[in-house]
């Protein structure tokens, strides 16, 4: 079975300060990696996602992900973050292949103060 | 496109009672999730269809919870009878299909609180 760990549950940044939001998998088999993002008051919607080919995978609104399969890790960077980056985002991971779904990490919540 | 419909956004029920939940999947979409988030954890995969089909059902509480899809379209979850510990948000997904991408689209999610 696949499993994600973030171990930051809160980052707080200032505006326009770089971030990176950290997260671990433990899969035996390959995968397929995801970032979710959570507005407030708003459902999970898909931030950025790594499949195959170049390890780094970017999203329309300046984050960034790299997929390092030695150390079996997912971080999340963006160099400058705004205001309206304040959001809980989710690590998520899939068996490559797989009729099964996402596991999701426990979250991080970005909060980025003025 | 009309994104994926949740209904009610609120409950709040007594242990022992019952509730349910509607979800709306995106037209066309296959597959159907219903995933449980309770606070302070990510979401957690409580059952998955494919068209009215089961996927995986593996991690439902099969003696209080239940779903279904009848039509292969809208889907109910049910809860009966509810204990303290159902209290979080849950939350309907759909996608094309179950293969590849992985890109699930969400609803808003229900709040079910069990006092």
């Amino acid at each position: 079975a696949q499993s994600v760990t973030q171990l930051d549950s809160q980052v707080p940044v200032f505006e326009e300060a770089p971030v990176e939001l950290r997260c671990n998998y433990s899969s035996s088999v390959s995968v397929y990696l995801f970032w979710y993002v959570q507005y407030p008051n708003q459902g999970l919607q898909l931030l950025l996602k790594y499949l195959s080919g170049s390890t780094l995978v970017e999203s329309i609104n300046g984050f960034e992900a790299e997929f390092n399969k030695s150390q079996t890790s997912f971080h999340l960077r963006k160099p400058s973050v705004h205001i309206s980056d304040t959001a809980e985002y989710f690590c998520a991971v899939k068996r490559a292949g797989s009729a099964r779904q996402l596991t999701f990490g426990s979250g991080t919540q970005l909060t980025v103060l003025p | 496109e009309a994104g994926v419909a949740q209904s009610p956004r609120y409950k709040i029920i007594e242990k022992r009672q019952s509730v349910a939940f509607w979800c709306n999947p995106i037209s066309g979409h296959a597959t159907l999730y219903w995933y449980q988030q309770i606070l302070g954890q990510g979401p957690k995969l409580l059952i998955q269809f494919q068209n009215n089909g089961v996927v995986d059902d593996s991690q439902l509480p099969k003696d209080r919870f239940s779903a279904e899809r009848l039509k292969g379209v809208d889907s109910t979850l049910k809860i009966q009878p509810a204990k303290l510990e159902d209290s979080a948000v849950y939350l309907c997904a759909s996608s094309r299909g179950v293969e590849g991408t992985g890109e699930l689209f969400f609803g808003e999610g229900s709040r079910l609180t069990v006092l």
